[in-house]
C-alpha cells in the first residue's frame, strides 16, 4: 500500500539549514516529489528525484534517496525567512495511466530569526 | 503565463446545494487531477482524468462527479454537498508522470 510520512513541524534559525525527512511504503514509486505550499497559495514544485537516483542538488536545495530504507530527505541550505511554509513529499506511482501522487501530511516550517 | 484557474476561491454553501467548481488549465497537459487538503491528511486524490472522456476514481470520489468534455476543462460537481466535504480543494494537470501544476485552491465551507 502507499504511505508517505513526516513530521509535522520544523523550526530552524535563520541562516541555518532545514532538513525536512520522509519515509514512504510503496517500493514501486517511480519519482518523488517536493513541494512548497505558502500560506494560501496552491503547490509549488520545488524538485524532484527519479527513484534510481541517490542526490540531486538545485542551488540552495539538495535531495537524498535512501532507497534501500525508504527514506527521502529535502536540505535546504542558508535558511531564510522565505522559506517558511509547509513542505509535501509526494511520490508517483503510475496505476494504469492514473499519474497519482500521493502525499505526505506535510511539515511546517518555521524559521527563527 | 502558463497556469490553473480554479473558481471560485472561496464558497460558503448549504447542506444539500448542488455546486461546481471549475478548473482550467491553458498549458495543453493531458492529466489532471482533483485533490483536497485536510489537516493532519495532506492531500487526497477525489478524481483524476487521463485525457478527453476518460477519467476514473482517486482515493475518495464519494460525494464527487467530475468531467472531462475539452481537454482544457475539468469541473468538479458536488450533486448534494454535505458538512463533511467542507475543505480546500486543488486542481492539478500534468504532461508527465507527477509534475503536476496546482491551482490556487478553492476553500469550500457546507453548513
Amino acid at each position: 500500500g502507499e504511505d508517505v510520512e513526516q513530521s509535522l513541524f520544523l523550526s530552524v534559525r535563520e541562516g541555518d539549514s532545514s532538513v525536512i525527512n520522509c519515509t514512504y511504503t510503496d517500493s514501486s514509486s517511480t519519482y518523488l516529489y517536493w513541494y512548497k505550499q505558502e500560506p494560501g497559495a496552491g503547490l509549488q514544485l520545488l524538485t524532484y528525484i527519479f527513484s534510481n537516483m541517490d542526490m540531486k542538488q538545485d542551488q540552495r536545495l539538495t535531495v537524498l534517496l535512501n532507497k534501500k530504507d525508504k527514506h527521502l530527505s529535502l536540505r535546504i541550505a542558508d535558511t531564510q525567512t522565505g522559506d517558511s511554509a509547509i513542505y509535501f513529499c509526494a511520490e508517483s506511482i503510475s496505476n494504469f495511466g492514473n499519474e497519482k501522487l500521493t502525499f505526505g501530511t506535510g511539515t511546517r516550517l518555521t524559521i527563527i530569526p | 503565463e502558463a497556469q490553473v484557474t480554479q473558481n471560485p476561491r472561496y464558497l460558503i454553501t448549504v447542506t444539500g446545494k448542488k455546486l461546481t467548481v471549475t478548473c482550467s488549465q491553458n498549458m495543453n497537459h493531458e492529466y489532471m487531477s482533483w485533490y483536497r487538503q485536510d489537516p493532519g491528511l495532506g492531500l487526497r486524490q477525489i478524481y483524476y482524468s487521463m485525457n478527453v472522456e476518460v477519467t476514473d476514481k482517486g482515493d475518495v470520489p464519494e460525494g464527487y462527479k467530475v468531467s472531462r468534455k475539452e481537454k482544457r476543462n475539468f469541473p468538479l460537481i458536488l450533486e448534494s454537498p454535505s458538512p463533511n466535504q467542507t475543505s480546500l480543494y486543488f486542481c492539478a494537470s500534468s504532461s508527465r508522470q507527477g509534475a503536476y501544476t496546482f491551482g490556487s485552491g478553492t476553500r469550500l465551507t457546507v453548513v
